[in-house]
């Protein structure tokens, strides 16, 4: 069955450091990966996406991601935080196929930014 | 050029009513997805509808019930309220011809059950 998970549910860091939220994955091949990022009171806004090719990816507001097949991960990362960077953050996989259906999301990470 | 957009934002129902959520896609999308995201969680997965018809459907109870209009906007029902059903509910478009597109999320409905 799919399934995703973030072992990290609450990350504090200070602004101007890096970050690396982790994401893992269960998927009988490969599969569609998203990370999307949730502000209070909002929905979810796409920082990144992976379908296929180079296996790191760029994404909006400085964000990246890699794809790691042979550890089923697919974490994020910036090399430096802003204060605005605040928010949860969710990591999700899809299925391949010629339509794209249901997501499976994470529990989340919550990303707590020190001035 | 309008995003997904639900109404109402804010919902407060007592247990065993019913509730009727509205969305309408993202302009030009035809495919409309339904989230549970219940406090502290990830969103789940409800159902989804293209052509007017629900094409997947989640691990959820027969009391949620969707319905797709001819303009590809979308409505979730839910029967018998429970105390359990409180969350935000969110709606995700796409375009079926276009796969490889990501979905398109709204701010979603808060739905507080008492």
């Amino acid at each position: 069955a799919q399934s995703v998970t973030q072992p990290d549910i609450h990350i504090t860091v200070s602004e101007g450091a890096s970050l690396e939220l982790r994401c893992n994955y269960s998927y009988g091949a490969t599969p569609y990966l998203f990370w999307y990022v949730q502000s209070p009171g909002q929905g979810l806004q796409l920082l990144l996406k992976y379908f296929s090719g180079d296996t790191l990816v760029q994404g909006i507001k400085g964000f990246e991601a890699e794809f790691k097949r042979s550890q089923s991960s697919f974490n994020l990362r910036k090399p430096s935080v802003h204060w605005s960077d605040a928010a949860e953050y969710f990591c999700a996989v899809g299925a391949r196929g010629s339509t794209l259906g249901r997501l499976y999301f994470g529990r989340g990470t919550q990303l707590t930014v020190w001035p | 050029d309008a995003g997904v957009t639900q109404s109402p934002t804010h919902l407060i129902k007592t247990r065993g009513q019913q509730v009727t959520l509205r969305c309408s896609p993202k302009s030009g999308h035809d495919t409309v997805s339904w989230y549970q995201q219940a406090l502290g969680q990830g969103p789940q997965f409800i159902f989804q509808y293209y052509e007017e018809e629900e094409r997947q459907r989640g691990n959820f109870p027969d009391r949620f019930s969707g319905h797709q209009f001819p303009n590809y906007s979308s409505e979730l029902n839910v029967n018998a309220l429970l105390l359990g059903d409180s969350a935000l509910y969110l709606c995700a478009s796409s375009l079926n011809r276009e796969p490889n597109q990501p979905q398109h999320f709204g701010d979603g409905t808060r739905l507080s059950i008492l």
